[in-house]
């Protein structure tokens, strides 16, 4: 069965530190891969996607995120967060042949300090 | 554009008693979705229309939750009767028709939480 799997729940930084969040997924075939965000009292947003080609991804607000077939992972980074980056972060992941089908991971809670 | 429309934003209810959400999706987004997220947890797909034929249901606990998608545009999702499991927030997305590939973004809308005392 799929999986994703996040691999820190909570992570508090100061602004102007870097950011990176790991994300793993099991499964054999081809896939998609999704960042979304929720910031507080806002509905999930799409951060950032990969469906093919280059496999450094950018998206809003300055994240990227890179995925590695071999390791079948897909990390979030930011190179210099802000006190507005403050949100939880989920990996989503579908397979091509599903139908639009997610599977999100846990989700991490960022948690930026002035 | 306007985006997913969901209500109510809070509902609480005693267990046994039950209680239905309701979502309007982006205009022209054929595909639905619902999710339950519990606590602590990612959301999780309870199921999926195109237009308003189901196409996945396998995580749909059958036995008190329905869903309608009547004239394939809003959806309403029911649960009779509720247990304390139950306690979530219910997500609604769209999207446009993912097709074999699935690489449509989901819009979200802004979740409707469930309490069950």
């Amino acid at each position: 069965a799929q999986s994703v799997s996040q691999h820190n729940h909570h992570v508090i930084l100061s602004e102007a530190a870097s950011l990176e969040l790991g994300c793993n997924y099991s499964y054999g075939g081809t896939v998609n891969l999704f960042w979304y965000v929720q910031y507080p009292g806002q509905h999930l947003q799409l951060l950032l996607k990969y469906f093919s080609g280059d496999p450094l991804v950018k998206g809003i607000k300055g994240f990227e995120a890179e995925f590695i077939k071999s390791k079948f992972s897909f990390n979030l980074r930011k190179p210099s967060v802000q006190w507005s980056d403050t949100a939880e972060y989920f990996c989503a992941v579908n397979a091509r042949d599903s139908w639009g089908k997610l599977q999100f991971g846990a989700g991490t809670q960022v948690v930026v300090t002035p | 554009e306007a985006g997913v429309a969901q209500s109510p934003r809070y509902k609480i209810i005693e267990k046994r008693q039950s209680v239905a959400f309701w979502c309007n999706p982006i205009s022209g987004h054929a595909t639905l979705y619902w999710y339950q997220q519990i606590l602590g947890q990612g959301p999780k797909l309870l199921i999926q229309f195109q237009n308003n034929g189901v196409v996945d249901d396998s995580q749909l606990p059958k036995d008190r939750f329905s869903a309608e998608r009547l004239k394939g545009v809003d959806s309403t999702l029911k649960i009779q009767p509720a247990k304390l499991e139950d306690s979530a927030v219910y997500l609604c997305a769209s999207s446009l028709v993912p097709g074999g590939r699935g690489d449509q973004p989901q819009h979200f809308g802004d979740g409707t939480r469930l309490s069950i005392l």
